[in-house]
């Protein structure tokens, strides 16, 4: 199956400043993939979708100024938060879809542990 | 909107016990459904995969098993072991192409 690798897997960063969070899809080209957040003790939530060369398409409510995707090429999107607050500090996960038929199933990233101070 | 449901919400048995999750969905509109484990504070791990049209899976002590017209599918484990402690999640991914999580099931396995 896919191997998503996903960058860094815990961050402490101070409110105001931005943080970067990498996925790579490392042995299949992802023209597609899912941005999730999950709180403590609760499922994941799909925040966007983000699509290689195009925008990301974005859930009802995620803020799309907050939250930047960039999908530059077939391996990697990053999620940059920017102007991080406490209120989103978050375990955040991406995943691809390995195979472009619908009957594929997720691969997931290891996630990232945003800390905001 | 499909809602996806787990019961229990909690589960600890002792070791050596067979159990069985359940994850219940709205909408049967569904391409596949999948079984994920989540350690805490790590990623997903993908257990099994179930295509609308099959009606179960296995891999190893693990069976999976669906039944789309009365949106349920069930997770069989068999002889538990502690190191099957973990958060398991249930995934459908409608014909919409969304991908809807079920609220997990926590599992705790005492030696």
């Amino acid at each position: 199956g896919a191997v998503v690798s996903q960058h860094p897997s815990r961050v402490i960063c101070k409110s105001g400043t931005s943080v970067k969070i990498e996925c790579r899809s490392l042995d299949f080209q992802a023209t597609t993939m899912f941005w999730y957040r999950q709180f403590p003790k609760q499922s994941l939530m799909l925040m966007a979708t983000s699509n290689e060369g195009s925008k990301a398409t974005y859930e009802q409510g995620v803020e799309k100024d907050k939250f930047l995707i960039n999908h530059a090429s077939l391996t990697l999107s990053t999620l940059t938060v920017t102007s991080a607050h406490p209120e989103d500090s978050s375990f955040y996960i991406c995943s691809v879809a390995p195979g472009q038929g619908v009957h594929y199933g997720y691969t997931f990233g290891s996630g990232t542990r945003l800390t905001v101070v | 909107k499909q809602e996806v449901t787990q019961i229990p919400a909690a589960l600890s048995v002792p070791e050596g016990e067979n159990l069985v999750l359940n994850c219940s969905f709205t909408d049967s509109a569904i391409y596949n459904l999948q079984w994920f484990r989540q350690d805490p504070g790590k990623g997903l791990t993908s257990l099994l995969l179930i295509q609308s049209s099959q009606r179960e899976q296995t891999s190893g002590r693990l069976n999976a098993s669906l039944d789309k017209s009365s949106g349920r599918s069930t997770l069989y484990i068999a002889a538990s072991q502690p190191g099957d402690s973990a958060t398991y999640l249930c995934a459908v991914r409608s014909t919409g192409n969304q991908f809807y999580f079920g609220t997990g099931t926590s599992l705790t396995v005492i030696p």
